[in-house]
């Protein structure tokens, strides 16, 4: 159980182009769902929390009309790079609770691996 | 001040070696705390949440002391495929921000 799945897993575009990222629990329901950047060597940085129905709350200094994200349903949530630059490239992890359970677990996604050129 | 500061390594050991990795945090008002495994390129995986009592999966224990502000991972008889990268992650009561730390990078030798 608690799987969690990220499509695509692996992505490289042009300069100037947008990227969506979608994020599903498969057999789960979530309310909230995180999306974290990973950058080589380094941990991960949560990004934004992503909640089901209402907007998305935004990390200091992440831009939110460049990192749009949309909650539409309890199993998905979707992160679309705007404009992307090279200086995005980066690892892209999604997470997401379960709604039944009361503990704080996380579980990821495999994540998305963004190439700018 | 880093929320979560984890040694970043490497650990190096040889098969059946008991390894230890400490985890500090800088907000007492932390409430959850875990660790998670980073394989090369992939998510986090959950190794284990840490209790206050303390608590043992298999050759994995953990342990949490509030007071020092740190947890603790011990791995034990080490097999080659704990080789991985360990995550301290902690979260405190308020709000939805989980911190991880930078990660300790295990390497078991055979």
């Amino acid at each position: 159980g608690a799987v969690v799945s990220q499509h695509p897993s692996r992505v490289i575009c042009k300069s100037g182009t947008s990227v969506k990222i979608e994020c599903r629990s498969l057999d789960f329901q979530a309310t909230t769902m995180f999306w974290y950047r990973q950058f080589p060597k380094q941990s991960l940085m949560l990004m934004a929390t992503s909640n089901e129905g209402s907007k998305a709350t935004y990390e200091q200094g992440v831009e939110k009309d460049k990192f749009l994200i949309n909650h539409a349903s309890l199993t998905l949530s979707t992160l679309t790079v705007t404009s992307a630059h090279p200086e995005d490239s980066s690892f892209y992890i999604c997470s997401a609770r379960d709604i039944r359970e009361l503990t704080d677990t996380q579980y990821f996604g495999p994540g998305t691996r963004l190439t700018v050129l | 001040r880093k929320e979560v500061e984890q040694d970043p390594g490497p650990f190096n050991v040889p098969e059946g070696a008991t390894v230890a990795f400490n985890c500090t945090y800088s907000n007492s008002a932390s409430q959850s705390f875990f660790w998670y495994r980073q394989d090369c390129r992939k998510e986090p995986k959950l190794l284990m949440s840490v209790y206050s009592s303390g608590n043992e999966d298999g050759r994995f224990t953990a342990q949490l002391n509030r007071a020092s502000q740190y947890i603790s991972l011990l791995i034990r008889d080490s097999k080659l495929s704990d080789s991985a990268t360990y995550l301290c992650v902690v979260k405190t009561n308020t709000g939805n921000q989980f911190y991880f730390g930078t990660g300790t990078s295990l390497t078991v030798i055979p």
